[in-house]
């Protein structure tokens, strides 16, 4: 089946301007990841939503992030006057239930140039 | 808090060599999981294990296999034989094991392993 989609694979964009990544999980999963990925790095998390709630937001960098996932699917990274330091490549996990004894499977990122 | 080690950074063999990969956890929870990734050139990750913190067998998957050593809090990879397409970056990552909870991944800065044919 279809795994985890990210669009767009890439998007550059000039400081200070707004910006939304959009990631689609696999069918039926109920819970969603997003973490981002420095260059050079391992994934760092950023926040956890278990259905349509947030349940975990605590590795967001500040208040200029933001995600939802109001109908418990997809879901989209928001980022308010982004910053040179935000490029990075943003990736997205989902598992199958709450996460805890489920493998997470990642999509393919989108890599965001704050320029 | 949780921390994953892995202190090899960049790793070049020639094509059918051996080749491990070290990795070193930190954790306070007597129960978790322990995975290792691999993200080719693409840049997907791409799953490779998973392993339970109470199951200290060693597993081995055609070419790949892993060592759990609880007593060291290492999960060493090895590849046997390996070939120009294992050039990959590796990443090692922990996460705790609680029914509902978030099960957050913790990642190492990854090793970067080439395979020269």
């Amino acid at each position: 089946g279809a795994g985890v989609s990210q669009t767009p694979s890439n998007k550059v964009t000039e400081k200070g301007k707004y910006v939304e990544l959009r990631c689609d999980p696999i069918s039926g999963h109920t819970a969603l990841y997003w973490y981002r990925q420095s260059l050079g790095q391992g994934p760092e998390f950023l926040i956890y939503f278990q259905g349509t709630g947030a349940a975990d937001d605590s590795g967001l960098p500040n208040d200029r992030f933001f995600a939802v996932r109001p109908e418990g699917s997809v879901s989209t990274l928001k980022i308010q006057r982004t910053e040179r330091g935000d490029s990075a490549v943003y990736l997205c996990a989902s598992t199958p239930t709450s996460g805890s004894t489920d493998t997470q499977y990642f999509g393919p990122g989108t890599r965001l140039t704050v320029l | 808090a949780q921390k994953v080690t892995q202190a090899q950074t960049e790793i070049s063999v020639v094509e059918k060599e051996d080749v491990t990969l070290d990795c070193v956890y930190e954790t306070r929870d007597t129960t978790y999981y322990l995975f290792w990734y691999k993200q080719p050139p693409s840049g997907e990750l791409v799953f490779l294990i998973r392993r339970n913190s109470f199951d200290e067998q060693n597993e081995i998957s055609g070419r790949y296999s892993w060592n759990f050593q609880k007593s060291t809090s290492s999960f060493n990879f090895t590849i046997t034989a390996s070939q120009v397409v294992d050039s990959a970056v590796y990443f090692c990552a922990l996460s705790e094991a609680l029914i509902g909870a978030n099960s957050k991944l913790t990642f190492g800065k990854g090793i970067t392993l080439s395979v020269r044919p």
